[in-house]
């Protein structure tokens, strides 16, 4: 067990709709990156959250944002959804400069 | 940016045997290497890393070496045991692991009985 959690587990939806994905970090670790996994593009990173800021973008979606609040959980939210966004959604997070990154259990998204 | 290559995509070992995975990086920026360890269902699991200023590190069965004239490293599994088999990544990052990682492609260790 990395520490890490997010839910929920599973998430089934329709196309066209609107979901929200939530982490909690390790205690103490202030950064939040968000990932996603597919079959075709592997692990690709999203986005980074450090201390509730943003500090780095990856290849997002203009339909995805995401945020980190005070007490550090982070929110991705997913809009206007399509069959391709279908994957794993996870998150990990890290203290601060020169740590690792650990991995939560993952979201797998269905998009139907 | 970063691209990160990895093979084999697919590996089988006999039980008690060395596995060996490789990786290169295209980015000479980069200075810090985990390998993460996928089990059906679960999260990548942190098993090892290695930072630039370093040639090789061990960790019981577990070591990972870094050329980085090649740019080019590996993981080492010795003594392999059936709960070896998953789904093993190699990444790499700049900032020494306070950005993102770039993530190869998988390999699959399948350790045969």
């Amino acid at each position: 067990d990395s520490g890490v959690t997010q839910t929920p587990k599973h998430l089934i939806t329709a196309t066209g709709q609107r979901v929200t994905l939530r982490c909690s970090p390790r205690s103490g670790d202030l950064s939040v990156y968000w990932y996603q996994q597919s079959l075709d593009q592997g692990l690709q990173f999203l986005i980074q959250y450090y201390n509730g800021e943003e500090r780095a973008k990856g290849n997002i979606l203009e339909r995805f944002s995401a945020q980190q609040f005070p007490d550090l959980h982070s929110e991705l939210n997913l809009s206007s959804l399509e069959l391709g966004d279908s994957a794993l959604y996870f998150c990990a997070s890290s203290r601060d400069r020169g740590n690792e990154q650990y991995f939560g259990p993952g979201t797998r998204l269905t998009v139907t | 940016g970063e691209n990160v290559e990895q093979h084999p995509s697919t590996l089988s070992v006999q039980e008690g045997d060395s596995a060996v995975i490789k990786c290169t990086y295209s980015d000479s920026a980069s200075n810090y290497f985990p390998w993460y360890k996928q089990e059906l269902g679960k999260g990548p699991q942190l098993i090892i890393d290695i930072r630039s200023n370093v040639g090789e590190k061990k960790d019981q069965r577990i070591a990972v070496t870094l050329n980085k004239t090649a740019k080019h490293f590996s993981l080492h599994i010795t003594e392999t045991q059936p709960e070896d088999s998953a789904v093993y990544f190699c990444a790499a990052s700049t900032n020494f692991g306070n950005e993102k990682l770039t993530f190869g492609t998988g390999t699959r260790l399948t350790i045969i009985p």
